[in-house]
């Protein structure tokens, strides 16, 4: 079963736009990872949050997370072109991870 | 550092006929995944690997699918017969230990086409 479920299922926007990304999920979690996957690749790691953090910043890229509603945000600033991809979250259950099934974002030059 | 290495990319068989996909990880890497990935959706762990051991299999299909991971390094994944339902993108992934909290690094996938 996929846990994390994301939102919206697809964005497109002008490049130099903010984009933001939002996933729910429903079990408590000790770690909350987001993951980028451009067409026909496999998935890069972006970035992880912990249950103890509330926001986490890597370059043009930010991540919060609200325990209290089981949701966490990506937000990317400044888009360019080459963001165009798929953003996944993912929940760490055990010692797995469970994948939402994606945002699809596309970013217009 | 040399990334999760798998092949072939493409594989196009007709249903019932066997198919297997080959995964080597990042060296030093404990721990190994197989997910099938179907068109629109998130990858979907088929099997966990901790060095030559299986950690969670529970999404496995049994009585068709298996994989082995000889020596704790590279790892295969077959699938017999396969049922066109198994069209997806099968990834490989590796990462350090099986904690949730260590990122995963995917191959590039082999995506599987069923006649």
């Amino acid at each position: 079963s996929q846990q994390g479920e994301e939102d919206p299922q697809a964005l497109s926007i002008q490049e130099g736009e903010n984009a933001t990304m939002n996933c729910s999920y429903k079990t408590s979690i000790n770690n909350l990872q987001w993951y980028r996957q451009n067409s026909g690749r496999g998935l890069v790691h972006l970035i992880l949050i912990r249950s103890n953090e509330r926001e986490k910043h890597s370059g043009r890229l930010r991540v919060t997370l609200d325990t209290s509603k089981k949701s966490s945000s990506l937000l990317i600033t400044a888009s360019r072109a080459a963001d165009t991809a798929s953003y996944f979250c993912a929940t760490g259950d055990g010692n797995k991870l469970v994948f939402g099934a994606g945002t699809i974002l596309r970013v217009k030059s | 550092e040399a990334g999760v290495a798998q092949s072939p990319r493409y594989k196009i068989i007709e249903k019932r006929q066997s198919v297997a996909f080959w995964c080597n990880p990042i060296s030093g890497h404990a721990t190994l995944y197989w997910y099938q990935q179907i068109l629109g959706q998130g990858p979907k762990l088929l099997i966990q690997f901790q060095n030559n051991g299986v950690v969670d299999d529970s999404q496995l299909p049994k009585d068709r699918f298996s994989a082995e991971r000889l020596k704790g390094v590279d790892s295969t994944l077959k699938i017999q017969p396969a049922k066109l339902e198994d069209s997806a993108v099968y990834l490989c992934a590796s990462s350090l230990s099986s904690a949730a909290n260590q990122p995963q690094h995917f191959g590039d996938g082999t995506r599987l086409s069923i006649l």
